[in-house]
């Protein structure tokens, strides 16, 4: 049983350029969470989702952030015309049901932005 | 807006000894509360929770303690293991919510 697979798990980007990073829950688990983690901080909540819904978006920033997660294929987290700012280790989680008892975490995408 | 802080960003012990990592939080509305344990360039693992009905939390040399009243838990490891050197973070979930939020981690040393 594979476990979160996130990729890639290094993306280097200009600014002004897109970043899209994607996410495959566990086998069986429906509920993703996106968090961000910045340097020397803790992970930061920002998005979770469902099947062709998003429940919770209030850790998202207001703008040039969105993230889905469609009935066929991995989550989608995309990031538009980035900023030196958005570098950061994002990670996803996957748990099999809403209350999120033990969320299991993707390995990361490090986003650089030069 | 901290509200879950982990006050000691690391702490260093001697293998066989006891780690003892702590964690307070400010929302009364935290009712589940879990430990990750992280190494460099991997995601987090889950290594143990409690919920805010019980005060312990017992499993193999992991066991997290819960005081209420104080909003402060504790992970305690015995014996220390070198392998056991990572980052840990607490974590808190409301009891209406799915979202986890986390401390700031406190990087372990285990000393051989």
């Amino acid at each position: 049983n594979a476990g979160v697979m996130q990729n890639p798990r290094h993306l280097v980007r200009r600014r002004g350029q897109e970043a899209r990073l994607r996410c495959s829950p566990m086998k069986g688990h429906s509920h993703v969470y996106w968090y961000r983690q910045l340097p020397e901080e803790g992970l930061k909540f920002m998005v979770y989702l469902q099947k062709e819904n998003i429940i919770d978006e209030s850790g998202m920033p207001k703008e040039r952030f969105s993230a889905e997660f469609p009935k066929e294929g991995p989550s989608i987290l995309r990031i538009q015309q980035v900023v030196r700012g958005d570098s950061a280790a994002y990670f996803c989680a996957s748990s099999a049901d809403s209350l999120n008892t033990e969320a299991f975490f993707g390995q990361g995408t490090r986003l650089t932005v030069v | 807006d901290q509200q879950v802080k982990q006050n000691s960003p690391s702490l260093s012990v001697q293998e066989g000894r006891i780690s003892i990592l702590n964690c307070d939080y400010t929302n009364s509305m935290f009712d589940y509360f879990l430990w990750y344990k992280k190494y460099p360039a991997e995601g987090p693992t889950f290594l143990i929770s409690i919920s805010s009905i019980k005060d312990k939390n017992e499993d193999g040399r992991f066991t997290v303690f819960l005081n209420k009243s104080a909003k402060h838990l504790s992970l305690h490891i015995v014996p220390s293991q070198p392998g056991d050197s990572a980052v840990y973070f607490c974590a808190a979930r409301e009891t209406s919510g799915s979202r986890l939020t986390f401390g700031e981690g406190t990087q372990l040393t285990v000393n051989p």
